[in-house]
């Protein structure tokens, strides 16, 4: 059990629109920053959004983050078949004092 | 431009003890924070330790604490994570990750991951 909440799974038609959504607490996402990271099968995950919304060089804008309170969202926009992959959100928790994941929503682009 | 590269993966027994390691390059090793991060077959991500950039301080998840311990060698621009008594639960692939702002903990930059199998 993650001690972040993401849906399992997503779907979307090519071109349209999917948020995912990341729940917390107040030990974790309510109190500290929030990256995503995006896993395409057989590959190692990749940075999308740091402190909360923020995006590396590289990242197209299509891929944006939002927090509010005790929860996250990432949003994608003009979706692609390429964009099909396992999405993660992070965090530190500060009553554990260790770093915790979401566990994991996988996009598929219908 | 910034390398990670874990080795030190493979099949041990229950019980057993494995060293990983994680070479980086490409960065001013010392100046970051270093996490590894480890994936069970089909599973998702789980974060396993963390070590700051002068090694002064580490955390651990409680599921490997007494029995995982984290090092860095910065002359050497090493990572490494001591795994003893290995358990069938440890199974997975290990990721090291940089992290630029220990503040907040983000991974940057990943390794393509070592993989860990624990079986008799």
């Amino acid at each position: 059990q993650s001690v972040l909440t993401q849906p399992p799974s997503v779907s979307a038609a090519p071109g349209q629109k999917v948020t995912i959504s990341c729940s917390g607490s107040s030990s974790n996402i309510g109190n500290n920053y929030v990256s995503w990271y995006q896993q395409l099968p057989g590959t190692a995950p990749k940075l999308l959004i740091y402190d909360n919304n923020k995006r590396p060089s590289g990242i197209p804008d299509r891929f944006s983050g939002s927090k509010s309170g005790t929860s996250a969202t990432l949003g994608i926009t003009g979706l692609q078949t390429g964009d099909e992959a396992d999405y993660y959100c992070g965090t530190w928790d500060s009553s554990l004092s260790a770093g915790v994941f979401g566990g994991g929503t996988k996009l598929s682009v219908l | 431009q910034v390398q990670l590269v874990e080795s030190g993966g493979g099949v041990v027994q229950p019980g057993r003890s494995l060293r990983l390691s994680c070479t980086a390059s490409g960065f001013t090793f010392s100046s970051y924070g270093m996490h590894w991060v480890r994936q069970a077959p089909g599973k998702g991500l789980e974060w396993v330790a963390v070590i700051w950039y002068d090694g002064s301080n580490k955390y651990y998840i409680d599921s490997v604490k007494g029995r995982f311990t984290i090092s860095r060698d910065n002359s050497k621009n090493m990572l490494y994570l001591q795994m003893n008594s290995l358990r069938a639960e440890d199974t997975a692939v290990y990721y090291c990750a940089r992290d630029p702002d220990l503040g907040v903990t983000t991974y940057d930059y990943w390794g393509q991951g070592t993989l860990v199998t624990v079986s008799s």
